[in-house]
């Protein structure tokens, strides 16, 4: 049971073009929400949270929304750029209880092309 | 800077062998975990730790085994590694419930 679900699998941009890269979730628990960027061979890097009693996050580039009646959020890159190729991965939190436990999506590999 | 640091990247073991990953952090962080990371699965996972000497098990826990004796010292066992353990590992850790999660650089095992 998938609770937490990027549907594309991949996404090709061109550079300077708008990225959107969508989640969508099951677990009406869930009340924090992340974004990770993975490069191959590292770790997955933290880009930008949200928390449910927002709607919107931004940090540079990047910007989170949430849309808490649709269980669904999304990060746009504006613009993109070759450097954000990557596999990003949502997660999610239900933000109780002494540790974190995020669930996180399969992920959506960004190709952004010159 | 948080540093998660996986201390093997890669590895090859045989079917049966018993496997130690060990992750250590130098932040202080009360909580860690081990995920894995498989194609089209995302990261899944397997244990976490809130404290020195508790674990409580993730997702994905059968045949594994953690140990945290220390508090900056998360350890990863497969008693008999399988086949179907070939896998990236990520060890994370974050301070308090809600915060960030950092990782680690990942482990790379191949089991033969």
């Amino acid at each position: 049971d998938q609770q937490v679900k990027q549907n594309s699998p991949s996404l090709s941009v061109q550079e300077g073009r708008i990225s959107i890269l969508n989640c969508d979730y099951t677990n009406s628990m869930f009340d924090y929400f992340l974004w990770y960027k993975k490069y191959p061979a590292e770790g997955p890097t933290f880009l930008i949270s949200i928390s449910s009693i927002k709607d919107k996050n931004e940090d540079g580039r990047f910007t989170v929304f949430l849309n808490k009646s649709a269980k669904h959020l999304s990060l746009h890159i504006v613009p993109s750029q070759p450097g954000d190729s990557a596999v990003y991965f949502c997660a999610a939190s239900p933000n109780t209880g002494t540790a974190s436990k995020l669930t996180f999506g399969t992920g959506t590999r960004l190709q952004v092309t010159l | 800077d948080v540093k998660v640091t996986q201390s093997s990247r890669y590895l090859v073991k045989r079917t049966g062998e018993k496997v130690f990953l060990e992750c250590v952090q130098d932040m202080d962080h009360e909580n860690m975990f081990w995920y894995r990371q498989d194609p089209g699965l995302g990261l899944r996972l397997i244990y976490f730790s809130y404290d020195v000497k508790m674990k409580e098990k993730g997702d994905i826990p059968e045949g594994y085994s953690v140990s945290r004796e220390k508090k900056e010292r998360f350890s990863l066992i497969l008693e008999s590694a399988s086949t179907n353990q070939t896998s990236m590992y990520l060890c994370a850790s974050t301070l308090h419930a809600g915060n960030t999660i950092y990782f680690g650089e990942g482990s790379w095992l191949t089991v033969v």
